[in-house]
């Protein structure tokens, strides 16, 4: 059974840094491109960032130069380091897998950690 | 940028079909997949490659994509199909893109 669980969720500061993690079981993990989907209470789905198999790396551009995706294919996780946060990154954090970068789906989702950004 | 169009809610009788439409600057040219979303709970894949579905789910999801309009269609929509849906594509320039998402009541 494929699982994804997200961790590292928490209230920060404007301007903090905080790290999320996913942790990833029933696959074969290292074949596959690895996604963060965000999602802010009560509203739509944003696509973070991917990094695929090979480690070529995408951001969106509102989290470009502030955000950070990397994975450990040893440890079957995949992580995010977030600085220089802002009020408008409160979000639910999704990590998603999916077989490739480009035209493939997200085909597994994880139950999303909360990222709060509040003085 | 690129950019997916959703209406912002859809009503159905139980069922009866519902669509859910999306839109894009020459969508067909891409693939389109749509994710389900209940309240509380992480999205699920019901639809990729604009009418492939994945194992468990049934039968009365389907979808189209041709022009700049892609469509998934509930035949026989049953009260446990009300929940958020969105639409996703991908984008050379702009990555992954997702629709401004749908809610789905059964009345």
């Amino acid at each position: 059974e494929v699982q994804l669980v997200e961790s590292g969720g928490g209230l920060v500061k404007p301007g903090g840094s905080l790290r999320v993690s996913c942790a990833a079981s029933g696959f074969t993990f290292s074949t596959y491109s690895l996604n963060w989907v965000r999602q802010a209470p009560g509203k739509g789905l944003e696509w973070v960032s991917s990094i695929t198999r090979s480690n070529f790396i995408f951001y969106a551009d509102s989290v470009k130069g502030r955000f950070t995706i990397s994975r450990d294919n040893a440890k079957n996780s995949l992580y995010l380091q977030m600085n220089r946060l802002r009020a408008d990154d409160t979000a639910v954090y999704y990590c998603a897998s999916a077989p490739n970068y480009g035209d493939h789906p997200f085909d597994y989702w994880g139950q999303g950690t909360l990222v709060t950004v509040s003085s | 940028s690129y950019e997916l169009t959703q209406p912002p809610s859809v009503s159905v009788s139980p069922g009866q079909t519902a669509n859910i439409t999306c839109s894009g600057d020459k969508l067909g040219d891409k693939y389109a997949c749509w994710y389900q979303q209940k309240p509380g709970q992480s999205p699920i894949l019901v639809i990729y490659q604009d009418t492939k579905r994945p194992s468990g789910i049934p039968e009365r999801f389907s979808g189209s994509n041709s022009g700049n309009t892609a469509t998934l269609t509930i035949t026989g929509t049953q009260a446990m199909d009300e929940a958020d849906y969105y639409c996703q594509a991908w984008d050379s320039r702009a990555s992954y893109v997702f629709g401004s998402g749908t809610k789905v009541t059964v009345l």
